[in-house]
C-alpha cells in the first residue's frame, strides 16, 4: 500500500536560517510520482514540484531545493535563507492515479 | 484559466441535515478529485472521476456520501444525514491526463461545520 510519512509535525526557525523538511514514502509501484505542496494560512494548496521515480536528479529553484533518494525512499525539501512568507504547512504526496498525502509539516519562520 | 472553483466556501448545518457542495474544475481537465482535510492532517482521498465516470471511491466513505459529475464538467458532493464527525474542509482538485501524472490544481475548499 502507498504511504507517505512526514515525521516532523512542526518546525520553528528564525528568518535566514536554512530548513529541511523530511518526506519518506512507501510504494510497491516501480513508476510513481512525488510532489510537494504548500498550504499557506489562506488555505489553498499550491503546487511546488513534481518528480518521477526515474529522475533522481536533485533540483534547485531559487531558494528551494529537493533531494530525491530512491534507495532510502525519501524526497526531502530544503528552503535556504528562510523568510517569514515561507511560513505554511508543507505536504509531500505520492501518486499513481490517486494522490496520497502526508500529514504535513508546519513551518514557522520568525523574524 | 480561472482555476478550480468551489461553492459554498463555508457551510454550517445541523446534525441530520443533508448538504451538497459544488466544484467547477479547470475546463480542460478530465480528472476531478474530492478530498477531505481535518485540522492538522493532510488531505484524505474520497473519490475521483475521469470525465463523468466515477473510477474509485474510498472504502472509508460511508453510504451517506455520494458524488456525481453528470456531464463530465462540474461535480457535486452530497452528504446525507450529516454527523458531527463530518465536520472538515472538503477539497476539490482537478488535473489533466497524459503520459505523466500531472499536478493537481486545488480549489479553496468548502468548510463544513456540523452542529
Amino acid at each position: 500500500a502507498q504511504k507517505v510519512t512526514q515525521a516532523q509535525t512542526e518546525i520553528s526557525v528564525v528568518e535566514k536560517e536554512d530548513v529541511t523538511l523530511d518526506c519518506v514514502y512507501e510504494t510497491r509501484d516501480t513508476t510513481y510520482y512525488l510532489f510537494w505542496y504548500k498550504q499557506p494560512p489562506s488555505g489553498e494548496l499550491v503546487f511546488l514540484i513534481r518528480r518521477n521515480s526515474f529522475d533522481e536528479q536533485n533540483e534547485i529553484s531559487g531558494r528551494y531545493s529537493w533531494n530525491f533518494q530512491k534507495s532510502t525512499s525519501s524526497f526531502n525539501f530544503t528552503i535556504t535563507a528562510s523568510q517569514v512568507v515561507d511560513s505554511a504547512v508543507y505536504f509531500c504526496a505520492l501518486s499513481e492515479n490517486k494522490f496520497y498525502f502526508g500529514s504535513g509539516t508546519k513551518l514557522n519562520v520568525k523574524p | 484559466d480561472t482555476g478550480v472553483s468551489q461553492n459554498p466556501r463555508h457551510k454550517i448545518t445541523k446534525r441530520g441535515q443533508n448538504v451538497t457542495f459544488r466544484c467547477d474544475p479547470i475546463s480542460e481537465h478530465n480528472r476531478l478529485y474530492w478530498y477531505r482535510q481535518t485540522l492538522g492532517q493532510g488531505p484524505e482521498f474520497l473519490t475521483y472521476f475521469q470525465n463523468e465516470a466515477q473510477l474509485e471511491k474510498s472504502r472509508l466513505l460511508s453510504d451517506r456520501f455520494s458524488a456525481e459529475r453528470p456531464k463530465g464538467s462540474f461535480s457535486t458532493l452530497e452528504i446525507q444525514r450529516t454527523e458531527q464527525g463530518d465536520s472538515a474542509m472538503y477539497l476539490c482538485a482537478s488535473r489533466a491526463t497524459g503520459p505523466a501524472v500531472e499536478k493537481l490544481f486545488f480549489g479553496s475548499g468548502t468548510q463544513l461545520s456540523v452542529l
